[in-house]
């Protein structure tokens, strides 16, 4: 069983386009966040979302709007896509516990033309 | 602010060899450290983690690390790497809130 999925695994699409990525825990987990990993494979953290609510939303340009429908979802929609969002986009949960282990997703290359 | 830096950017190492990557943080608090790793091509894996007790932790597939805390350090160590063993190493810290930071990666080459 897949612990947390994203879709799509590739996404390849033109500048001023807006796309969505999706993801998904079946973990159980209270905690979801978006990081963003750039082709040095630099990994930065851009929202953190506590049983559906908002809790670190890292100076991430207001094109990327985050969606927590419920807690086992936390999607990201980008709109106006520019050059540089190009990365990959990992999805992670974590526990209720006091060391916040994270658990990722396989991501989401995102490549924009 | 706090951050943390992994000294080795790469490291090209034979099988058999000994790996210690290093990892430092800044934070003069109670910490939550891990080391991440993530094979090519696959998304980041929990390797390990330290949040109280013993400062030598032991992690799957042979790896252990080390909290130093007068040092702020955090160093994996693997006695006798494998071809395997090939992949991005990511070392973290969390204090104790929803953020964690990661450091910048050590991208580890074991030649067979």
């Amino acid at each position: 069983d897949t612990a947390v999925s994203q879709t799509p695994k590739y996404l390849v699409t033109q500048m001023g386009n807006d796309k969505s990525i999706k993801c998904e825990q079946n973990l159980g987990h209270d905690t979801m966040y978006w990081y963003k990993q750039d082709s040095k494979k630099f990994l930065k953290i851009m929202f953190s979302y506590n049983n559906k609510e908002l809790i670190i939303n890292e100076t991430v340009p207001n094109r990327f709007s985050p969606k927590s429908p419920d807690k086992a979802h936390l999607n990201l929609h980008i709109n106006s896509l520019e050059l540089g969002d190009s990365a990959v986009y990992f999805c992670a949960s974590s526990p209720r516990t006091t060391t916040y282990e994270q658990y990722f997703g396989p991501g989401t290359r995102l490549t924009v033309t | 602010a706090q951050s943390v830096s992994q000294h080795n950017h790469h490291v090209i190492l034979s099988e058999a060899a000994s790996l210690e990557l290093g990892c430092n943080y800044s934070y003069g608090g109670t910490v939550n450290l891990f080391w991440y790793v993530q094979y090519p091509g696959q998304h980041l894996q929990l390797l390990l983690k330290y949040f109280s007790g013993d400062p030598l932790v032991k992690g799957i597939k042979g790896f252990e690390a080390e909290f130093i805390k007068s040092k702020f350090s955090f160093n994996l160590r693997k006695p006798s790497v494998q071809w395997s063993d090939t992949a991005e190493y990511f070392c973290a810290v969390n204090t104790g809130g929803f953020k964690t930071i990661f450091g910048a990666g050590t991208r580890l080459f074991v030649k067979a």
